[in-house]
């Protein structure tokens, strides 16, 4: 069974950074390009960042891009995010997902982890 | 905001059918595949039809999909009140080299 579960959110000020989390297990990690996706309180869903397989390939919304780090660790079957610079927009529930087939699809999601960004 | 249009909300009653319309342009839906996602409120997302039109196994075929140009319809037939939820669709876009979402429609069964 294919399982994502995130995990790093919480409570950070502005100006802030955090680290997120994603542990894959079920299948084989390092044949999957991923996302992370989030999604702001009573909002819609935001991809804000694309990796690879192998890493050779990432695209970052631009509303992030500068600031935020996507980067995997295939041996630990793991993804990561790496938040700097947050700002109150960055308040969301974040979600990692597989990245199915040559359709750009999210097929598998994890449960989310949010990160509240407040003084 | 998102390059993909959704309306808001649709509704119906229970047994009857609803269509959700996803509006994009030949940067993403004209040239790629299409997806939709399901999304009950406090859980995470769950694709319902991928590559325009298919179903992932679970999936009933009460659901469908269908694309024409830069316009994606997704289709819910025999309405039930389980099927109260958000509808998202979503496909790559090749100008902005991102994964879009529509704004999302919210699917009430009268």
């Amino acid at each position: 069974e294919v399982q994502l579960v995130e995990s790093g959110g919480g409570l950070v000020q502005p100006g802030g950074s955090l680290r997120l989390s994603c542990a894959a297990s079920g299948f084989t990690f390092s044949s999957y390009s991923m996302y992370w996706v989030r999604q702001a309180p009573g909002k819609g869903l935001e991809c804000v960042s694309y990796i690879s397989s192998s890493s050779s390939t990432i695209y970052y919304a631009d509303s992030v891009r500068g600031r935020f780090t996507i980067s995997r660790d295939n041996a630990k079957n793991s993804l990561f995010l790496q938040m700097i610079s947050l700002r109150a927009e960055d308040t969301a529930v974040y979600y990692c997902a597989r990245v199915e087939g040559s359709g750009w699809t999210a097929g598998y999601w994890g449960q989310g982890t949010l990160v509240t960004v407040s003084s | 905001q998102s390059v993909l249009t959704q309306p808001p909300s649709v509704s119906a009653a229970p047994g009857q059918k609803v269509t959700i319309s996803c509006s994009g342009s030949s940067s993403n839906i004209g040239n790629n595949y299409v997806s939709w996602y399901q999304q009950f409120p406090g859980t995470a997302p769950k694709l319902l039809i991928y590559d325009n039109n298919k179903r992932p196994s679970g999936i009933p075929d009460r659901f469908s999909g269908s694309k024409s140009g830069t316009s994606a319809t997704l289709g819910i037939t025999g309405l039930q009140t389980g099927d109260e939820a958000d509808y998202y669709c979503g496909t790559w876009d090749s100008s902005l080299s991102a994964y879009v979402f529509g704004t999302g429609t919210k699917v009430t069964v009268l």
